[in-house]
């Protein structure tokens, strides 16, 4: 499978916990993008890299969050001291160089309940 | 701050009729629309995309329209048939970020 791959799919934890996800993107993409999606609700922008340099991260993203995409090709999302609120599908997405930004292509996402 | 707007939250057709859903955005900077399918439990594909300097684009039964001046756009769907049913999300990216900003979604359920 060439599409984006994000791992685990399914996170169950306990509030206070400390949880990290993982995506993969396209191979060659630059540009990568997480997302966090609420049931009944679109995909909320959390943050996104190009290449190593993390440009832009929403005031949704609190400082219990924390994004790297060290050597430019995979990322990892982390959520330290968990809370119930933070359930949701966390979506990775990534964009190829050229084509501007808007064409994204998402991964499978990683689905978080905090108990 | 930005904001997409999409109607309605839910469409029941007939197999074979039209479905037609609408966005509003309000950055006027925006210049990139795409359109997302989401199956249950599955992720987002992008199905259709329009940037700011065409009117129109189709794709087989599917078709999106743009109004710049009004800062609208629409889905268009013909011949829809049951395994278009889905939640829909328009999205729309300004030239001054990289971010996309959806729209609440659009269930369209397609009945045989």
């Amino acid at each position: 499978d060439t599409g984006v791959s994000q791992d685990p799919r399914h996170k169950i934890t306990k509030r206070g916990q400390n949880v990290t996800f993982r995506c993969d993107p396209i191979s060659e993409h630059n540009r990568l993008y997480w997302y966090r999606q609420t049931l009944g609700q679109g995909p909320e922008f959390l943050t996104y890299f190009q290449n190593e340099a993390q440009l832009e991260k929403s005031r949704l993203l609190s400082d219990r969050f924390s994004a790297e995409r060290p050597k430019g090709s995979f990322s990892t999302l982390e959520i330290q001291r968990t809370e119930q609120g933070d359930s949701a599908m966390y979506l990775c997405a990534s964009s190829p160089p050229g084509q501007g930004a808007g064409t994204q292509y998402f991964g499978p996402g990683t689905r978080l309940t905090v108990l | 701050g930005e904001n997409v707007e999409q109607h309605p939250s839910t469409l029941s057709v007939q197999e074979g009729d039209s479905a037609v859903i609408k966005c509003t955005y309000s950055d006027s900077a925006s210049n990139y629309f795409p359109w997302y399918k989401q199956e249950l439990g599955k992720r987002p594909q992008l199905i259709i995309d329009i940037r700011s300097n065409v009117g129109e684009k189709k794709d087989q039964r599917i078709a999106v329209t743009l109004n710049k001046t009004a800062k609208h756009f629409s889905l268009h769907i013909t011949e829809t048939q049951p395994e278009d049913s889905a939640v829909y999300f328009c999205a729309a990216l300004s030239y001054n970020t990289d971010k996309l900003i959806f729209g609440t979604g659009t269930r369209l359920q397609v009945f045989p």
